[in-house]
């Protein structure tokens, strides 16, 4: 079986500070994906990456940075100099190729607001 | 380009009415999927369409619910007789290859 958990369920922070986003995983598959999304207080789902589970590169995009170590089985987020935009509901997702196609499990998500 | 669209954004029903909710894929795309989430809780995978095909059905909960996709274009959700269990926000996705899902903006149930 496949699991994501998100154990920050809801993390408050002021503008500027740096916030990460923490998500660990289980799965069987040598083969997998990792997502993270963010959903705006408007409601839809908006895709800021996936990674693959050969390359364990960490990631850069402007202030947005992921840090993947399959030896923790984790795929954390971390916002640097937050901003009020950056308020939503975080969710990390992972599928399975072998075992699940590419159907997505997601952890429960982690509610942040940056606070002025 | 479009996005996943999807409607009603809001729809209260009563126990035992019926609701049909829809969703229109990015165009081109031809797997969509049927995601739910129900009180505050993680977002659960429903079933998954190649074109006008069921790839994998395995999250659908009961019998009550019924996903079609007509000619490989929009699908539609039904859930008949709705329960109060079945409250929650429902996402459509659409995809080229799968890898990077698209989301909709979701459609709100509440059932009283």
């Amino acid at each position: 079986a496949q699991k994501v958990t998100q154990a920050q369920t809801e993390i408050s922070v002021v503008e500027k500070e740096d916030v990460t986003l923490d998500c660990v995983y289980e799965t069987r598959d040598t083969t997998y994906y990792l997502f993270w999304y963010k959903q705006p207080p408007s409601g839809e789902l908006v895709f800021l990456i996936r990674r693959n589970s050969f390359d364990e590169q960490n990631e850069i995009s402007g202030r947005y940075s992921w840090n993947f170590q399959k030896s923790t089985s984790s795929f954390n987020f971390t916002i640097t100099a937050s901003q009020v935009v950056d308020s939503a509901v975080y969710f990390c997702a992972l599928s399975g190729l072998e075992t699940s196609g590419s159907r997505l499990t997601f952890g429960e998500g982690t509610q942040l607001t940056v606070n002025p | 380009e479009a996005g996943v669209t999807q409607f009603p954004s809001h729809s209260v029903i009563e126990k035992g009415q019926t609701v049909t909710l829809r969703c229109d894929p990015i165009s081109g795309h031809d797997n969509l999927y049927w995601y739910r989430r129900v009180m505050g809780k993680e977002i659960k995978f429903l079933l998954h369409f190649v074109k006008e095909s069921k790839q994998d059905e395995s999250g659908m909960p009961n019998n009550r619910f019924l996903a079609e996709r007509t000619g490989g274009t929009y699908s539609t959700l039904k859930v008949q007789p709705a329960e109060l269990e079945d409250s929650g926000v429902y996402f459509c996705a659409s995809s080229i290859r799968g890898y990077e899902q698209y989301f909709g903006p979701g459609t709100r149930l509440t059932v009283t």
